[in-house]
């Protein structure tokens, strides 16, 4: 059975700062794996994916992801934060079903 | 397109009531998932149907949760009787495919929130 393992529950930086969620997987056979963003009182919206092929994904709003398989890791960044950035953010794998990380939760300090 | 629809959109009920909460997914996408969040938790998946029929139910408490996707296209979710930890949003989200299978993301309603008093 897969599953995803995010590092911290809360982060937070500065507006302009380097944005590094981090994301561990357990898998059996090779994986896909998801972004997930969910701002305050919505719904859970696909940041990217990843699926075969390039290893570095390229979502919206600026976001990326590397999968790199030799250390089960698929950590999410941005160069730069911006206050809209402010949200709950889930890494997520699938193998049939999608199963969630508990999420983290961005803080984008002024 | 039309999003994933879910109603209603809160609900409260004292425990040991019942309640049910519908889904309509995306026209077209064969795979339905229920999802529970508990706040400050990640989604946990309760059910997942392709079509009309159950794919994955491991995690679904069926002494007193059930759902039902009868015609392959809208489902409901009932809890009877509810309890205090049963307070989450219930997540619907549906995809064109089974999740991995095609590649296929989920797309996801804004929930139900349930509070049990």
């Amino acid at each position: 059975a897969q599953s995803v393992t995010q590092l911290g529950s809360h982060v937070s930086v500065s507006e302009g700062a380097l944005v590094l969620l981090r994301c561990n997987y357990s898998s059996s056979v090779p994986p896909y794996l998801f972004w997930y963003v969910q701002y305050p009182n919505q719904g859970l919206q696909l940041l990217l994916k990843y699926t075969t092929g390039a290893t570095l994904v390229k979502g919206i709003n600026g976001f990326e992801a590397e999968f790199k398989k030799s250390e089960t890791s698929f950590h999410l960044t941005k160069p730069s934060a911006h206050m809209s950035d402010a949200a709950e953010y889930f890494c997520a794998v699938s193998n049939n079903d999608m199963r969630f990380g508990a999420g983290t939760r961005l803080t984008v300090k002024p | 397109e039309a999003g994933v629809a879910q109603s209603p959109r809160y609900k409260i009920i004292e425990k040991r009531q019942s309640v049910a909460f519908w889904c309509n997914p995306i026209s077209g996408h064969a795979t339905l998932y229920w999802y529970q969040q508990i706040l400050g938790q990640g989604p946990k998946l309760l059910i997942q149907f392709q079509n009309n029929g159950v794919v994955d139910d491991s995690q679904l408490p069926k002494d007193r949760f059930s759902a039902e996707r009868l015609k392959g296209v809208d489902s409901t979710l009932k809890i009877q009787p509810a309890k205090l930890e049963d307070s989450a949003v219930y997540l619907c989200a549906s995809s064109l495919g089974r999740g991995g299978d095609n590649n296929s993301p989920l797309h996801f309603g804004n929930g139900t929130r349930l509070t049990v008093t």
